[in-house]
Order: C-alpha cells, then sequence, then structure tokens
C-alpha cells in the first residue's frame, strides 16, 4: 500500500513570497489533515478536511495560510505571504474514515525555510 | 494544550527493554491513549491505542493504569531503529483530532 506522498520535500523562499505544498493521502482515506513542527515541538494541527469538506480549522492562520482539497483526495497548502516564523515542517496525514479508533498515516513532510 | 505529560528524554541500552511512561490524570471515561512515534527526518509513525485493558502488538504493548491515568508503552527488545521521539496522545471522543505534546526522545545505547 503507497503511503502519504507529499511534495516537495524542502523548499527555501524570502519572506513575503509565496509558497505552495501538495498532498495525496492514502488511497480511500477519507480524512486527511495539515500538521506545522516547529523544531524542537510535537506537530501541530492546522487543517482537518472530512472528504472535501473541512471539520476544523480553528488553528489556522486565516490571513496567511489557506487550504483546499478538491474532490475529496488531493490537497494543497498554500501561505501567502510568508513569514519568518512560518519555517517549519508541514506534514500531511490521512486517516480512513472521522472516528475515534482510526490511527493517522503521516506522510515525510515538507521542510519549509524562510530567509 | 495536550492533556498528557511525559519525560523530556531517555536513555535505553540495546536489546534490552524501554519502558516510557506517560501520565494522563485529567483523562474522561471514552478516551482512548495512543502512542505515536517520529524518527528523524520522517513523520509521526502510530504504534498503538488502548482504552482499558492492555494491549500488545508486533511494535509494542500497552500498559495502563486501573484508573488510567498513566500508562507505558513497553517496547521489548529495544534497538537502535527505535531511537526517536515518542508521543503519548490522549484523543477527544466526539472526532479524531490529534493534539501532540513535546514527547520523550528515546536514544538507544548500543
Amino acid at each position: 500500500e503507497a503511503g502519504v506522498a507529499q511534495s516537495p520535500r524542502y523548499k527555501i523562499i524570502e519572506k513575503r513570497q509565496s509558497v505552495a505544498f501538495w498532498c495525496n493521502p492514502i488511497s480511500g482515506h477519507a480524512t486527511l489533515y495539515w500538521y506545522q513542527q516547529i523544531l524542537g515541538q510535537g506537530p501541530k494541527l492546522l487543517i482537518q478536511f472530512q472528504n472535501n469538506g473541512v471539520v476544523d480549522d480553528s488553528q489556522l492562520p486565516k490571513d496567511r495560510f489557506s487550504a483546499e482539497r478538491l474532490k475529496g483526495v488531493d490537497s494543497t497548502l498554500k501561505i501567502q505571504p510568508a513569514k519568518l516564523e512560518d519555517s517549519a515542517v508541514y506534514l500531511c496525514a490521512s486517516s480512513l474514515e472521522w472516528g475515534l479508533t482510526y490511527e493517522q498515516y503521516f506522510g515525510p513532510g515538507t521542510r519549509l525555510t524562510v530567509t | 494544550d495536550a492533556k498528557t505529560t511525559q519525560p523530556p528524554s531517555m536513555d535505553c541500552a540495546e536489546g534490552r527493554a524501554a519502558n516510557l511512561p506517560c501520565n494522563h490524570s485529567t483523562i474522561s471515561g471514552n478516551e482512548y491513549v495512543y502512542w505515536y512515534r517520529q524518527i528523524h527526518s520522517q513523520g509521526p509513525q502510530y504504534i498503538i491505542h488502548g482504552l482499558k485493558n492492555n494491549e500488545t502488538n508486533e511494535m509494542a504493548s500497552l500498559i495502563i493504569t486501573e484508573d488510567r491515568k498513566s500508562s507505558t508503552l513497553i517496547l521489548p527488545h529495544a534497538t537502535l531503529r527505535d531511537t526517536a521521539v515518542y508521543y503519548c496522545i490522549v484523543r477527544e471522543t466526539s472526532y479524531d483530532k490529534v493534539i501532540f505534546g513535546p514527547g520523550t526522545s528515546l536514544s538507544v545505547i548500543p
């Protein structure tokens, strides 16, 4: 079974530029998550989709971050404009359903450096 | 905020059992205890979860105290590849939200 795919793996941009990350979840997984992981901390949930609808985006800085999941499969996360504090690893995860006992499968992440 | 507390770091000799503790004194009756781990430069990986009873799978064992206020993840024969950050998580009952704390950094020493 193929895992969660993410691209790019690394990205370096200057502050005030924009950037986009792509995620392809495991086939058949209805729920998709984007996390931000700052160095030395645990991942923090940014947004959660169930199929192509948003379930939770309470931690997403909506003035600069946006995410979409068209057709309930792939997803993109965009930052515009980027700030220095956005430097982090952005992790995508998916799970079979939206429910208590379904574990999440994580991709390798995209490491963003904002200079 | 995370509902769990874990020691920031631990060492374990290769081949010995690694016992990683977790406190979750405010856990409610329907909340499960989950463990994930994150090897350097990789995404977190699910290990095991449980509600009341002890659980075992091919990766680890989970021991939950009778009052459910704490648990221990046991890696029976730690190898160098088990060096990682281990996260203990209490899942909210109503939906799938996972809140990660800083975890325990386990170093397996040759």
